[in-house]
């Protein structure tokens, strides 16, 4: 089926655990984007992409990595989770103009 | 940089009524889009209408129109004849439409109870 998916749904993870989370979108838009979700801080950009092997920083991009080889998948890791960490994630794609688009999210917690 | 405010953090409206959800924005970009998305408590992100800052008219879309007012750097959403599956977080978003300065950012969103 067409549109954007994100795995897992739900994590839970250890402090200095190493995750990723996955998003993938069969639209070919050339625009991806990382967010979390929090309680009182609305969504805050992590990191977002053009196209792909281009990456560009957000607002909120400490502790993430992120890379883009195809233009379809754009996964987020989190190098050494801490429980600040703890978030819901949405990935999200667009064309230049109009969309973006949001997957369902991801609620992970770090402990 | 870009900002988004949305200055009312819950409204309350009776069912079958009109309910205006304000949104001012900061930009210093030629072009750029404002977004309006609804988040119910399942948590998914639903897009619910786009308007092009060149626009000459206000985007609609079915019971939900966006009032834009480029002078005034705001993007309100109007939702008509309120429905109870409308109670739900209510977020603006802005994008520029620059290559190279495609950041979507959000305002903190607004809480929409609608009472039967």
């Amino acid at each position: 089926d067409a549109g954007i998916t994100q795995s897992p749904r739900y994590k839970i993870t250890e402090t200095g655990r190493q995750v990723t989370l996955m998003c993938h979108q069969t639209w070919s838009h050339s625009y991806m984007f990382w967010y979390r979700q929090d309680l009182g801080h609305g969504l805050r950009l992590i990191y977002y992409s053009a196209a792909a092997d281009i990456t560009d920083k957000g607002e909120v991009p400490d502790g993430y990595v992120v890379s883009r080889s195809k233009t379809e998948n754009f996964p987020l890791t989190l190098e050494s989770a801490t429980r600040s960490q703890t978030s819901v994630y949405f990935c999200a794609s667009s064309a230049l103009a109009g969309g973006p688009f949001f997957g369902p999210g991801t609620r992970l917690t770090v402990l | 940089a870009q900002k988004i405010t949305q200055t009312q953090p819950g409204m309350f409206v009776q069912e079958k009524e009109a309910v205006t959800l304000d949104c001012t924005y900061d930009t210093s970009d030629p072009s750029y889009g404002l977004f309006w998305y609804k988040q119910p408590s399942s948590g998914e992100m639903i897009f619910l209408i786009y308007q092009g800052s060149y626009d000459q008219q206000n985007a609609t879309e079915g019971r939900y129109s966006l009032n834009f007012q480029k002078a005034r750097k705001s993007a309100n959403l109007v939702i008509s004849a309120s429905q109870l599956g409308d109670s739900a977080m209510y977020f603006c978003a802005m994008r520029p439409e620059v290559r190279g300065s495609e950041k979507l950012v959000f305002g903190k969103g607004t809480k929409l109870t609608v009472n039967p």
